[in-house]
């Protein structure tokens, strides 16, 4: 079956500008989680959907927000972009059946602000 | 706080020998601790999973044990190849969440 699929796989954008980035997950799967990942800091959880809910969120502002369709694609959205910014977006999907499934992550998209 | 700590020096090893790559943590008992494997500009890519109950856990030439005591997750790859060089990560849930946190991995480098 298809995997996670993520687009774009690169970006740039200015500072201040905004951006949507898009992830389709496993069929079947109902759970998407987003995470950013950067040299300094490794891979960080952004927030987690499930059946169109944000279901837990992780520690970042509030110009970072995602939701989720009923096909269970996913957008997550940053605003007003600073140079801090740029890192890899990662989108996982799994199940979301238990609390021990495990993850299958997209390619990622390659934010760079500028 | 909590912490997951893997070493962040890349381990350097000959093909054929035995990798061994550690996943320390701090401040939780978790219900279960994960393996990845990421290679360079890619997603990470699951391997393997153990639960608090269980001591060790194989899948081929991997293995994995879990040790709540120490609070350590020891990763073994045996008769190990160039193709094995990647970054591992552990993961397990903190906090009182599911949602596994990531260690910030260890560069495996297998020399032919």
């Amino acid at each position: 079956k298809a995997g996670v699929t993520q687009t774009p796989r690169y970006l740039i954008k200015t500072r201040g500008q905004q951006v949507t980035l898009s992830c389709s997950p496993i069929s079947g799967h109902r759970s998407v989680s987003w995470y950013q990942q950067t040299p300094g800091q490794g891979l960080q959880f952004l927030f987690e959907y499930f059946s169109e809910t944000q279901r837990n969120k992780g520690n970042f502002p509030g110009r970072f927000s995602g939701r989720q369709f009923s096909n269970s694609r996913s957008e997550m959205n940053v605003s007003t972009l600073e140079l801090g910014d740029s890192a890899l977006y990662l989108c996982a999907s799994s199940s979301g059946a238990g609390k021990n499934t495990e993850a299958f992550f997209g390619q990622g998209t390659r934010l760079t602000v500028v | 706080s909590q912490k997951i700590e893997q070493n962040s020096e890349a381990l350097n090893i000959q093909e054929g020998k035995t990798a061994t790559l550690t996943c320390n943590y701090t401040n939780y008992s978790p219900a279960y601790l994960q393996w990845y494997r990421q290679d360079p500009g890619r997603g990470p890519v699951f391997l393997l999973l153990i639960r608090e109950n269980e001591k060790e856990k194989r899948k081929e030439r991997l293995k994995v044990t879990f040790d709540t005591t120490l609070k350590q997750s020891l990763f073994h790859i045996t008769a190990s190849q160039p193709a094995d060089s990647a970054t591992y990560l552990c993961a397990l849930p903190v906090g009182g969440s599911y949602i596994p946190t990531f260690g910030r991995g260890t560069s495996l480098i297998v020399h032919p």
